[in-house]
């Protein structure tokens, strides 16, 4: 069975300090990948979503940005946090671009 | 273009009484539909989905939703209520040709349990 993991799962970071996050799928093959922030009280936004390696379309210009080195490992990345960064971060995958998503547990990010 | 609305961003129903969330969606093509559960702090996880078969869809956790295309609504259902269904729960529409990832997601609905 696929499994969808993200790391760390909470974390507190400055204002101005870099930020990594990862999600790795287990269990499948070319998985498209996909970035979501769920501020307090909002909906899901999309971030970022690939369909293969090295290749990421970006939804929202922002000071973030994604990779994909490897098939089933997608990261999120900053160089300079700020404050509206917080929020709640899920990665997810699907077999195609319009199947069901499922989703990872998801990383709480508190910028101060 | 395809939208999702959904009617109620708060529910509040009494343990063991029906639960109705309320979905409507707009789509230029036959759309697949969805509808997640998301517990505070958790990610999102699929109840069930409609892909144009049977358009009474039954889900986990007794949840189930009907597929009205004169109307169209996917309102999500249960018949009692636990207070383990405290949750947000978000109605979703895919199409083809519907956008970056082919999907769009309502922004959701808060459902509370009242024992």
């Amino acid at each position: 069975s696929q499994t969808i993991h993200q790391w760390p799962a909470t974390l507190v970071q400055p204002v101005g300090s870099p930020l990594s996050l990862e999600c790795t799928v287990e269990g499948t093959s070319n998985p498209n990948l996909y970035w979501y922030r769920q501020a307090a009280g909002r909906g899901l936004q999309l971030l970022f979503y690939s369909v293969g390696i090295g290749q990421i379309s970006s939804e929202v210009p922002q000071n973030l940005s994604a990779s994909r080195p490897q098939d089933r490992q997608f990261i999120l990345s900053s160089k300079k946090l700020l404050l509206s960064d917080s929020g709640f971060y899920l990665c997810a995958w699907s077999g195609q671009p319009r199947d069901e998503q499922f989703f990872g547990p998801g990383t709480r990010l508190t910028v101060l | 273009a395809q939208s999702v609305t959904q009617l109620d961003s708060h529910v509040s129903v009494s343990e063991g009484t029906p639960v109705l969330l309320r979905c409507n969606y707009s789509s230029s093509y036959s759309p697949s539909l969805f509808w997640y559960v998301q517990h505070p702090n958790k990610g999102l996880q699929l109840l069930l989905k409609y892909t144009s078969a049977a358009t009474l869809v039954k889900g986990i956790n007794g949840f189930e939703a009907e597929f009205k295309k004169s109307e169209t609504s996917f309102h999500l259902t249960k018949p009692s209520a636990h207070m383990s269904d405290a949750a947000e729960y978000f109605c979703v529409v895919s199409q083809s040709g519907g956008g970056a990832d082919g999907l769009t997601f309502g922004k959701g609905t808060h459902l509370i349990i009242q024992p």
